[in-house]
């Protein structure tokens, strides 16, 4: 049973559009983030959410848009792709939201390769 | 800002022996220290945490030390195998919810 899931796992697409992420994860946990993993494989959170509020909102183009219908899912539309949203994207969960406990260890999901045209 | 840095990009070593890697961070001691390792085209997994209070961990063949004074963690993968080739990364937190991670190790055993 995987843990955390994305989907797609690749995404090709041109200039312009719009596309978005969708991210599961069935652990129970209460957090759930999204993370952008460029060339230089620099992991850097962009969103978090904590039982669908959101907690972390990055300096993120206004383009990128989380969206959380349950805590067990964390979506991202992004709108008007450009070429350096080429990357690879993850969504990751933790049962606790505080960085300083125990418990935020982070269960990543396998990645989307986003390739902007 | 708490940066963390892992100081080297790539490490090879021959299989049997002893890798090391450094993650060295700034300003004040973090509550812990996480290390993850990523396989290429897939998402880090966590390893071990260590604790401020704790001098050394242990897992299997994975050993993490944790020196205050250095400000810095040091992971060892002991009897290296081929199957240990991957990019290892450090985290700490970075403020109430955020984890800061390092840029990662990539380390090739060869056999």
């Amino acid at each position: 049973d995987t843990a955390v899931s994305q989907t797609p796992k690749y995404l090709v697409t041109q200039m312009g559009n719009d596309k978005s992420i969708k991210c599961e994860q069935n652990l129970g946990h209460d957090t759930m983030y999204w993370y952008k993993q460029d060339s230089k494989k620099f992991l850097k959170i962009m969103f978090s959410y904590n039982n669908k509020e959101l907690i972390i909102n990055e300096t993120v183009p206004n383009r990128f848009s989380p969206k959380s219908p349950d805590k067990a899912h964390l979506n991202l539309h992004i709108n008007s792709l450009e070429l350096g949203d080429s990357a690879v994207y993850f969504c990751a969960s933790s049962q606790d939201k505080f960085a300083e406990s125990s418990y935020n260890e982070q269960f990543f999901g396998p990645g989307t390769r986003l390739t902007v045209l | 800002s708490q940066k963390i840095e892992q100081n080297s990009e790539a490490l090879n070593i021959q299989e049997g022996k002893t890798a090391t890697l450094t993650c060295n961070y700034t300003n004040y001691s973090p509550a812990y220290l996480q290390w993850y390792r990523q396989d290429p085209g897939r998402g880090p997994v966590f390893l071990l945490l260590i604790r401020e209070n704790e001098k050394e961990k242990r897992k299997e063949r994975l050993k993490v030390t944790f020196d205050t004074t250095l400000k810095q963690s040091l992971f060892h993968i002991t009897a290296s195998q081929p199957a240990d080739s991957a990019t290892y990364l450090c985290a700490r937190p970075f403020n109430d919810y955020k984890l800061s991670f390092g840029a990662g190790t990539t380390v090739t055993v060869r056999a």
